[in-house]
């Protein structure tokens, strides 16, 4: 069975610092990576997709894949209260996607 | 574009009714999928569609049914509801990243519709 597996958290940052949420996926022919974030009562919305091994960048948001680790992690820097959130982490191989549980990011102000 | 639609936003059931979840996209996915999410968990898939007329089992399908006529619509229908269905569902359509799918398949989710059932 396929598993992502991340810390429920509640993580919490100071605002203007570096948030690190991490994610390990179980499945080694897993092709796509995505972040979600979900904001309480609200459905995912889609922030950051990685396919290579490395860094991809989005403005604040870092997205950084290591395959051979099975090991995916989102950097948020200068992290706003407006970051609070949930944030998933989604695997896919094919059409489908596999998500974890999610962690709980909380900004400091 | 209105993306994905759901209705209604909230419902609800008594224990052995039945009711159908509403799913339409406007932005001519191909793939189509149902989710629930229980409180402090992720989303578990339901069912899922590649295209009209093809449905597939996903990860707990037990006490529900999909149906797939046309590209737009993928209703969710609930029979014989129990406590165990209290959760909220989320459709959700994708299309391949770049146009192809070896790149993945970038999911769009609609606003959800939160379901009790006592």
């Amino acid at each position: 069975q396929k598993e992502v597996e991340q810390n429920s958290g509640p993580l919490s940052v100071p605002e203007g610092a570096i948030a690190s949420l991490n994610c390990t996926y179980s499945d080694r022919g897993s092709q796509s990576f995505f972040w979600y974030r979900q904001y309480s009562g609200k459905s995912p919305e889609l922030i950051m997709f990685i396919y290579s091994n490395g860094d991809k960048e989005d403005g604040r948001f870092t997205a950084q894949l290591n395959k051979a680790s099975q090991y995916v992690s989102l950097l948020i820097r200068d992290s706003q209260p407006s970051d609070s959130a949930t944030y998933l982490c989604a695997v896919g191989g094919n059409e489908k996607l596999t998500f974890g549980t999610g962690t709980r990011l909380t900004i400091i102000p | 574009n209105a993306g994905v639609t759901q209705t209604p936003k909230f419902r609800i059931l008594k224990i052995g009714q039945s009711m159908t979840l509403q799913c339409t996209q406007d932005m001519n996915h191909n793939y189509m999928y149902w989710y629930r999410q229980d409180p402090g968990m992720g989303l578990k898939l339901i069912y899922y569609s590649v295209g009209a007329g093809i449905t597939d089992k996903g990860e707990v399908p037990n006490g529900y049914n999909v149906s797939r006529s046309t590209t737009e619509d993928f209703p969710l229908r609930l029979e014989l509801a129990a406590p165990s269905q209290t959760s909220v569902y989320f459709c959700a359509s994708s299309y391949p990243i770049r146009g192809q799918a070896s790149t993945g398949y970038e999911q769009y989710f609609g606003p959800g519709t939160r379901l009790t059932v006592t």
